[in-house]
C-alpha cells in the first residue's frame, strides 16, 4: 500500500508566520501534488511536481512555494500566512507518467489567526 | 469556472437502497475520470475510475457510468451501507495530464 504521511494534522499559525507543511510518500512515484480543500469549493490544486527540482503552478499559487529536494518529499510553504490561507491541505502522489489514481496523505488542518 | 460540477450539494439514502451520485464536466478532453471518498479530518480515498474509451466499470457495490455525448458521469452505489456516508469527490484528468481537477463535494448521507 501506498502510504503518504504529512508531518502535522491540525497547526495553528500567527499571521505573518512562515509555515512548513512537509508531505512524505513511500513508493517512489513521480507526481506529487498539494491540494487545499474548502467547503464548496471542493480540492484546488496549489502546486505540483513531476520530477526532483521541477514544480508546476496549479490554480492557486498565489502566496505559496513549494521544495521537492527528494523524490519523496514535497514540502509547502507559506511566506506569510494570512487568514485566508486557513483550510485542509492535503498532498498527494501519483505514480506517473499515464492517468492512475492518486494517494492522498491524512490532511492538515490549518488555522492561521 | 468550475471545470467539473457536482451539482448536489448534499443527498440522503435509505440503507440498503441506491445511492446515485452525478457530475458533470465541460472539458471534452478530460479522459480519466476517478471517484473519491472523503471521511472528516481525513485523506480522500479512491474508490474507482474510468477511462474515456470505456462507458461503465464495476468494482463490488460500485459502478461508474460515463456519458461522453452528455459530459456525464455518476456513481452507483448498492447497496448503501451506513458505512457509506461520506463526502463524495469527482476528478478529471487530461491525456497525459500530471494533475487532476476536482468538483466540489457531494455529501452522502446513509440513514439506518
Amino acid at each position: 500500500d501506498v502510504k503518504v504521511t504529512q508531518s502535522s494534522r491540525y497547526l495553528v499559525k500567527r499571521t505573518g508566520e512562515k509555515v512548513f507543511l512537509e508531505c512524505v510518500q513511500d513508493m517512489d512515484h513521480e507526481n506529487m501534488f498539494w491540494y487545499r480543500q474548502d467547503p464548496g469549493l471542493g480540492l484546488r490544486l496549489i502546486y505540483f511536481s513531476y520530477d526532483v527540482k521541477m514544480k508546476e503552478k496549479g490554480d492557486i499559487p498565489e502566496g505559496y512555494s513549494v521544495s521537492r529536494e527528494k523524490k519523496e518529499r514535497f514540502s509547502l510553504i507559506l511566506e506569510s500566512a494570512s487568514t485566508n490561507q486557513t483550510s485542509m491541505y492535503l498532498c498527494a502522489c501519483e505514480q506517473g507518467p499515464m492517468n492512475t489514481e492518486a494517494f492522498f496523505g491524512q490532511g492538515t488542518r490549518l488555522t492561521v489567526v | 469556472d468550475q471545470q467539473v460540477k457536482q451539482n448536489s450539494p448534499s443527498l440522503s439514502v435509505q440503507e440498503g437502497r441506491i445511492s446515485i451520485l452525478n457530475c458533470d464536466y465541460t472539458n471534452s478532453m478530460f479522459d480519466y475520470f476517478l471517484w473519491y471518498k472523503k471521511y472528516p479530518a481525513e485523506g480522500p480515498t479512491f474508490l474507482i475510475s474510468i477511462s474515456s474509451i470505456k462507458d461503465k466499470n464495476e468494482d463490488g457495490r460500485f459502478t461508474v457510468f460515463l456519458n461522453k455525448s452528455a459530459k456525464h458521469l455518476s456513481l452507483h452505489i448498492v447497496p448503501s451501507q451506513p458505512g457509506d456516508s461520506a463526502v463524495y469527490f469527482c476528478a478529471a484528468s487530461l491525456p497525459y495530464g500530471q494533475n487532476f481537477v476536482f468538483g466540489p463535494g457531494t455529501r452522502l448521507s446513509v440513514l439506518p
